[in-house]
């Protein structure tokens, strides 16, 4: 059974960092693309970033980029995401989300979410 | 960035009605559309890919379609465990955009 476990999540004031896991399990990590997707209740769905097979190419939105970076580790089947520079409007459900096809960025799935509030 | 626009917001109706969820897009996108269930509390579930590709174990009775940039999403005869959030997403390109939503609520 493919299953995505979210860790790291919590409160953090504005400016903070925090370091998001993905922990994966049940497929062949390695062999698949990984994202994170975000979700506010204002904003909606949101993705965030993009991460492929071995690292080597990676996208941000642009609501992000500079201040987050995405990254895997293979051998721990494990997807991260540090995040710096931490705003009001980060605030969100933060979701880790496989893609199932090399080049067809949707999401078969889906992590349970860590929950990021940034608040002073 | 592609604009993904969704209609309704907010759809109420019966077990057993036929309903309808559109999702325009602002330019072309090839097809390239997903469609995914949320429940409260839960992450999104896929649907299906590439406008009408059913995801393994979703029931029949969900289909999808396009017309040029604007899709469909019907379920032909709503079941209880259907009300939900549903939302449209666009992969043809970064970046991956998704609609606002489409609340299905028991009339």
């Amino acid at each position: 059974e493919v299953q995505l476990v979210e860790s790291g999540g919590g409160l953090v004031q504005p400016g903070g960092s925090l370091r998001l896991s993905c922990a994966a399990s049940g497929f062949t990590f390695n062999t698949y693309e990984m994202h994170w997707v975000r979700q506010t209740p204002g904003k909606g769905l949101e993705w965030v970033s993009y991460i492929s097979t071995g690292g080597s190419n990676i996208y941000y939105a642009d609501s992000v980029k500079g201040r987050f970076t995405i990254s895997r580790d293979n051998a721990q089947k494990s997807l991260y995401l540090q995040m710096h520079s931490l705003r009001a409007e980060d605030t969100a459900i933060y979701y880790c989300a496989r893609g199932p096809f090399y080049g067809d960025y949707f999401f078969d799935y889906w992590g349970q979410g860590a929950l990021v509030t940034v608040s002073s | 960035d592609i604009q993904m626009t969704q209609s309704p917001s907010t759809l109420p109706a019966s077990v057993g009605d036929r309903v309808i969820i559109t999702c325009r897009a602002s330019q072309s996108i090839n097809g390239r559309l997903a469609w995914y269930q949320q429940k409260p509390g839960k992450a999104p579930k896929l649907l299906m890919y590439k406008t009408s590709t059913l995801e393994s174990g979703v029931p029949s009775r969900f289909s999808g379609s396009p017309s040029g940039t604007e899709f469909t999403l019907t379920i032909s005869s709503l079941q209880p465990d259907d009300f939900a959030t549903y939302y449209c997403q666009q992969y043809k390109n970064f970046p991956y955009t998704f609609g606002q939503g489409t609340k299905l609520e028991i009339k």
